[in-house]
């Protein structure tokens, strides 16, 4: 089992939808909880970061975390195809780690006109 | 203000040579970490550091090694390349630990 899973995809939404992206996790004691955009040929963007369960709203990105469900969520309302990227989860997992980042393999959105 | 830049962009190199890559963290932060990039994947952590000092290490071998000086700019070296290891080399910086971390743009390493 990979520690964050993410589906490849691509996912396909229309312009102005919701584009629904999904992570899981292995590691019961992740404490933080990223979400990265990445560009074609460009380095990662963090876009979001959560702790708590629950939703966190920035703008059109909402991030959802269940830690009982080792699940984290990103929404991205009105969705345009300046959203098309890259869309990486990442987790600091619990005790013992200074700050290393486990990344997913990352979800690819399509958002078309 | 100065984001986390990197050097160079891109480079080739040859087989069993070896590459030194720099970073220069975002002002403000003091801890600097290194992932590499395959095509298609997600960033894999190499390692960390932290008032000079190795913290943490991620699954590659001592092939890799790194430095970080007492300005927090960090290099991270490669000896005998091989051709598994092109890929984007991510540099990251931070204050501290447990928070977001900002990348740089990433050297390109094109082992041939």
């Amino acid at each position: 089992q990979k520690e964050v899973e993410q589906n490849s995809g691509p996912l396909s939404v229309p312009e102005g939808a919701i584009a629904s992206l999904n992570c899981t996790y292995s590691d019961r004691g992740s404490q933080s909880f990223f979400w990265y955009r990445q560009y074609s040929g460009k380095s990662p963007e963090l876009i979001m970061f959560i702790y708590s369960n629950g939703d966190k709203e920035d703008g059109r990105f909402t991030a959802q975390l269940n830690k009982a469900s080792q699940y984290v969520s990103l929404l991205i309302r009105d969705s345009q195809p300046s959203d098309s990227a890259t869309y990486l989860c990442a987790v600091l997992p619990g005790s013992g780690n200074t700050g290393k980042l486990i990344f997913g393999q990352g979800t690819t959105l399509q958002v078309k006109p | 203000d100065a984001g986390v830049t990197q050097s160079p962009t891109h480079l080739i190199k040859t087989r069993g040579q070896q590459v030194t890559l720099r970073c220069s963290p975002k002002s403000g932060h003091d801890t600097v970490s290194w992932y590499q990039q395959a095509l298609g994947q997600g960033p894999q952590f190499i390692f960390q550091y932290y008032e000079e000092e190795e913290r943490q290490r991620g699954n590659f071998p001592d092939r890799f090694s790194g430095h970080q000086f007492p300005n927090y700019s960090s290099e991270l070296n490669v000896n005998a390349l091989l051709l598994g290891d092109s890929a984007l080399y991510l540099c990251a910086s931070s204050a501290g630990q447990g928070y977001g971390y900002t990348f740089g743009s990433g050297t390109r390493l094109t082992v041939v």
